[in-house]
């Protein structure tokens, strides 16, 4: 079953601009990760935060939680043509499976 | 490292034939394996979890019949969709876990390219 929300379902911008997508989720989580997949391909592990941790960078990405609110957000920032792709949060909850949860997907579009 | 792969990549079968597809790490053991279906513009939705020399265990709504998984070593599992239809038609993505000791608790799961079904 799918728990996470993406929101925008879509996102058009330039090159250059940044690019914020949000997810929200239902139950407690052990953490939260990003993916980005490319058309018709497999997904690119982005970054992982713990339930533990607010805020992780690496290079151009930015992730934030909110357990509080059980929501994340990812921003891209100084985009490029090439960061074109659906991305999708997933959750890990705590009943130790190690189950992936996806949320719905945000596609996104850089503009050259 | 962390590299999975699988295969084939794509298949085209006839209705009623039945289709395994191969999922390999192929540099690190993983006792547990995830198998996801995928739909045109949707997200991944996870049909079964693979641990080695277990059964799988399935989501609900997964016909364990129909989708047959085998994960008999460290390195491989695979998924047989038997009795192919049309409906069955999909994008299947596989991924392992690099366990840190604890079965099933892998933070990170590597994903493979995904196999593209098409039942004619």
């Amino acid at each position: 079953s799918q728990q996470g929300e993406e929101d925008p379902q879509a996102l058009s911008i330039q090159e250059g601009e940044n690019a914020t997508m949000n997810c929200s989720y239902k139950t407690s989580i052990n953490n939260l990760q990003w993916y980005r997949q490319n058309s018709g391909r497999g997904l690119v592990h982005l970054i992982l935060i713990r339930s533990n941790e607010r805020e992780k960078h690496s290079g151009r990405l930015r992730v934030t939680l909110d357990t509080s609110k059980k929501s994340s957000s990812l921003l891209i920032t100084a985009s490029r043509a090439a960061d074109t792709a659906s991305y999708f949060c997933a959750t890990v909850g705590t009943s130790n499976t190690g189950k992936l949860i996806f949320g719905q997907g945000t596609t996104l579009q850089v503009k050259p | 490292g962390a590299v999975v792969s699988q295969h084939p990549s794509r298949v085209i079968c006839k209705s009623g034939t039945s289709v395994k597809i191969e999922c390999r790490s192929l540099d690190f053991q993983a006792t547990t394996m995830f198998w996801y279906r995928q739909f045109p513009k949707q997200s991944l939705m996870l049909m079964a979890t693979s641990n080695e020399g277990s059964k799988a265990t399935y989501e609900q709504g997964v016909e364990k019949d129909k989708f047959l998984i085998n994960h008999a070593s460290l390195t491989l599992s695979t998924l047989t969709v038997t009795s192919a239809h049309p409906e069955d038609s999909s994008f299947y993505i596989c991924s392992a876990s690099r366990l840190a000791g604890v079965r099933g608790h892998g933070d990170t799961q590597y994903f493979g390219p995904g196999t593209r079904l098409t039942v004619l």
